[in-house]
């Protein structure tokens, strides 16, 4: 079955770099996702890469995809504050029911950042 | 962000009572989502719609219906509460490989 695992947290200082990890099990994903949810608050998708690429980047964000190791990460540059929150990574396997997109999700990493 | 809303928020009830929370999205996107998020799970998917009056099952369906009867609203069931479906949940919609969520309804079952 499908599975995805990330580290539940993760301290940085403001400044530095973050890189969130995440392992998944399904080979056939088509999709792979990163999510930022902040307290209270609705899933932001942040940005997605499609499985036959290695590298997005989008301003301080730069997702890695390493399709051998099924590995995907998430660096953010110049962590601010305001990245405090929760990041969830999420695997879409090839197209499901009449088409629909149902994505499999990680129980998300916790980012801290401290001033 | 998208234009997509919850109704209600926030809701108490009893066990055994139904429920019915509303997703509705003003981008007339075709597929249309409903998870739960519990600590130590991440979020999981329930039922999904892929049009007006289809519908099918997610991962964690058992104790949960839907229905869609027009394009914009998506609508999840309990038909009889229990403690085990306090939860929060989220709809979504796509239309492609993008899935934006709504605000989320905290539900509290007692």
């Amino acid at each position: 079955g499908e599975d995805v695992e990330q580290s539940l947290f993760l301290s940085v200082r403001e400044g530095d770099s973050s890189v969130i990890n995440c392992t998944y099990t399904d080979s056939s994903s088509t999709y792979l996702y990163w999510y930022k949810q902040e307290p209270g608050a609705g899933l932001q998708l942040l940005t997605y890469i499609f499985s036959n690429m290695d590298m997005k980047q989008d301003q301080r964000l730069t997702v890695l995809l390493n399709k051998k190791d099924k590995h995907l990460s998430l660096r953010i540059a110049d962590t601010q504050t305001g990245d405090s929150a929760i990041y969830f990574c999420a695997e879409s396997p090839p197209r499901g029911g009449a088409g629909s997109y149902q994505l499999t999700f990680g129980k998300g990493t916790k980012l801290s950042v401290i001033p | 962000d998208a234009g997509i809303t919850q109704s209600p928020r926030h809701k108490v009830t009893e066990t055994g009572t139904p429920v019915t929370l509303r997703c509705h999205q003003t981008e007339n996107h075709r597929y249309m989502y409903w998870y739960r998020q519990d600590p130590g799970h991440g979020l999981r998917l329930i039922h999904y719609s892929y049009g007006v009056k289809d519908t099918d099952k997610g991962e964690v369906s058992d104790g949960y219906s839907v229905s869609r009867s027009k394009t914009e609203d998506f609508l999840l069931t309990l038909e009889s509460a229990t403690s085990s479906q306090t939860s929060v949940y989220f709809c979504a919609i796509s239309e492609s490989s993008e899935q934006f969520f709504g605000p989320g309804t905290r539900l509290t079952v007692l």
